[in-house]
């Protein structure tokens, strides 16, 4: 089955830790993308890929960091930095790099800090 | 700034109703308007728009775009217990931020039997 992968589902961390959350696609997808969804409030653009080795910082970039070493994968660190990292993490990937196509999402990762 | 304003951000309706959700927007170089629904988890994608008044149509599900007023609406007819979820709305913006995809804070919807 073509699709996204997240994992973990959920994941429990003590403050000062950092994290790496997993997405991983099968679509043949160029682009990925990181977003943080917050209780009542939209998603919000963390990191997007467009190529192999090479992201751009989204909207909330500051207490994380991703890699790209591979089209299928794109992990997202979350850092001590972080202040508020309670959250709900969606990955998403495209066909097209940003500019043109729907986005699909994985299932998502839980994530509480405390 | 950029901005994508939904509303309501809640609504309850009973089943077989209709119900209308709205999605404004302000950007820089407009390229398309989508919609997604998201239940427990990952949004799934509903419609992509990016002409002005040409209708899209899924099953009870439509949507229209308006570029003049900078708005869109999506249509729920008939309105089912399944229908219940979060309506995102989301506008691709190019420019600078080219391509990517600002979001409205949703619209919550209940439907009761």
């Amino acid at each position: 089955d073509g699709g996204i992968t997240q994992s973990p589902k959920y994941l429990f961390r003590k403050e000062g830790q950092n994290v790496t959350l997993s997405c991983e696609q099968n679509l043949n997808h160029d682009a990925m993308y990181w977003y943080r969804q917050d209780p009542g409030q939209g998603l919000r653009l963390i990191y997007y890929s467009q190529i192999v080795n090479d992201f751009q910082k989204g909207d909330i970039a500051e207490g994380y960091s991703v890699s790209r070493e591979k089209k299928e994968s794109f992990p997202l660190t979350v850092t001590s930095a972080q202040k508020n990292p309670t959250a709900f993490y969606l990955c998403a990937s495209s066909a097209y790099p940003p500019g043109g196509g729907e986005q699909y999402f994985g299932p998502g990762t839980r994530l509480t800090v405390t | 700034e950029d901005k994508v304003v939904q509303s309501p951000l809640s609504l309850v309706v009973h089943e077989g109703d209709t119900v209308t959700l709205n999605c404004s927007y302000e950007v820089t170089n407009f390229r398309s308007l989508l919609w997604y629904k998201q239940e427990k988890k990952a949004p799934t994608f509903l419609f992509m728009l990016t002409s002005s008044g040409i209708e899209k149509k899924s099953g009870r599900l439509s949507s229209i775009l308006d570029k003049k007023e900078l708005f869109s609406i999506l249509n729920i007819t008939a309105t089912q217990t399944g229908d219940s979820a979060v309506y995102l709305c989301a506008v691709e913006a190019g420019g600078g931020s080219q391509g990517n995809l600002i979001f409205g804070k949703g619209t919550k919807l209940s439907v009761k039997p």
